[in-house]
């Protein structure tokens, strides 16, 4: 059983370009979500999809938007880069409801130079 | 709002000794749920355990335990018999869970660094 599998695992980017990320979930898992992990910090959640649908977000700004497939994978795309937006990208899956297990994947490392 | 304290940024403990992290946690939700990951360099988040709000029972998970005081709203994580692979980042997190199905965001706190010395 494939746990949840991000790709690439590390990606340069220029500052303004345009980078995306994809997360495929655990096998039976409906939810994703999306987390920025700056070196030395916790993870910050940026928002969840459920149902093809952006059901909640944290305090991110629009350059950061996602999408999920009706295969329950998921996209995170973040537009015009910043240098401060160089982190480990991290994707959760869990099934929608109480009491259940969220497993993350092995992140993507963004670099902005 | 949530929020999670992790007081310790490091501890040391010698191998097949017992080791706790502790996690203070502050939330007005009424039902909420209680996570351990443990973060190697590798930058992997791997889930150690979980502990829901209205469960009785502490959570255990092999060599995890989870001692969840929820007077005291603290969910301590206990590592027995640390093993040298045990040394990495640790994080608490927490997350709302309401009745009707919907769970939301994890909030995380800072980490601990546990390192297990031979």
């Amino acid at each position: 059983d494939a746990g949840v599998t991000q790709s690439p695992t590390h990606l340069i980017k220029t500052r303004g370009q345009q980078v995306t990320l994809r997360c495929s979930p655990k096998s039976g898992h409906d939810t994703v979500s999306w987390y920025q992990q700056a070196l030395g910090q916790g993870p910050q959640f940026i928002f969840q999809y459920y149902e093809e649908e952006e059901r909640q977000r944290g305090n991110f700004p629009d350059r950061f938007s996602g999408h999920q497939f009706p295969n329950y994978s998921s996209e995170l795309n973040v537009n015009a880069l910043l240098l401060g937006d160089s982190a480990l990208y991290l994707c959760a899956s869990s099934l929608m409801g109480p009491g259940t297990e969220a497993f993350f994947g092995q992140g993507t490392r963004l670099t902005v130079v | 709002a949530q929020k999670i304290t992790q007081t310790q940024p490091g501890m040391f403990v010698q191998e097949k000794e017992a080791v706790t992290l502790d996690c203070t946690y502050d939330t007005s939700d009424p039902s909420y749920g209680l996570f351990w990951y443990k973060q190697p360099s590798s930058g992997e988040m791997i889930f150690l355990i979980y502990q829901g709000s209205y469960d009785q029972q502490n959570a255990t998970e092999g060599r995890y335990s989870l001692n969840f005081q929820k007077a005291r709203k603290s969910a301590n994580l206990v590592i027995s018999a640390s093993q040298l692979g045990d040394s990495a980042m640790y994080f608490c997190a927490m997350r709302a869970e309401n009745s009707g199905g919907s769970n939301y965001k994890l909030t995380f706190g800072k980490g601990t660094l546990l390192t297990v010395n031979p």
